[in-house]
């Protein structure tokens, strides 16, 4: 079983629709990290989190220390949030490497 | 402040030769990582250097080397290159006192055939 596992793995959703995307993890963590990589392979940092909630524009993303669960939604969406969206987790005692969901791939029709 | 930077960005090697990939942090970043990503096995840690020191490594072999120089600059090597090595290679960048978060560079696309 992945230490991070996310879901769905694909999700086409037409524009203006509110997406869910989901990750749970089962090892201890210092932080959660939701990245946003578009076609060609660059990869940007939206959230880094620990707790609660944060929110940048139309995205949102929680976490659930507890339960070892984080969502990132996106609000109003549209076409340019087409993307593979990638939950990463840090396990602490340092600055130590991610380890990463296999992604969600998101399609948002217009 | 220039991002991370990497080069080259796209390389062609054939299985057996050795690859040197380099890696420029952003301005102030001390702590660079590198990561493969595959279609079959996604991101995968690789190795993560602080000031010209290995402080972390993944499950890689022996082949898949690294190091950093004094200006934080790093390089990543594989020698005796298989199919498999055809990869996406992403360094990322991390500042002194947020360490957890990572910029990532733009990757490296190695092809081995």
């Amino acid at each position: 079983k992945n230490e991070v596992e996310q879901s769905p793995q694909n999700l086409t959703a037409q524009e203006g629709e509110f997406i869910t995307i989901n990750c749970s993890y089962s090892v201890g963590i210092s932080a959660l990290h939701w990245l946003q990589q578009h076609p060609g392979g660059g990869i940007v940092s939206l959230f880094m989190l620990s707790s609660g909630k944060k929110k940048h524009g139309r995205l949102i993303a929680t976490i659930n220390i507890q339960e070892k669960h984080s969502s990132l939604h996106i609000t109003a969406s549209h076409p340019r949030d087409s993307a593979v969206y990638i939950c990463a987790v840090s396990r602490g005692g340092g600055a130590d490497g991610l380890t990463f969901g296999k992604g969600t791939h998101l399609i948002i029709q217009p | 402040k220039a991002g991370v930077t990497q080069t080259p960005r796209y390389l062609i090697k054939t299985r057996g030769q050795q690859v040197t990939l380099s890696c420029s942090p952003i301005s102030g970043h001390r702590s660079v990582s590198w990561y493969q990503q595959t279609p079959g096995q996604g991101l995968q840690f690789l190795f993560e250097y602080f000031s010209e020191t290995q402080r972390n490594k993944g499950n890689f072999p022996g082949r898949f080397s690294g190091r950093q120089f004094s200006n934080s600059r790093s390089e990543m090597n594989v020698s005796t290159l298989e199919l498999g090595d055809s990869a996406l290679y992403l360094c990322a960048s991390s500042s002194p006192g947020s360490d957890y978060e990572q910029y990532f560079g733009p990757g490296t696309r190695l092809t081995v055939t």
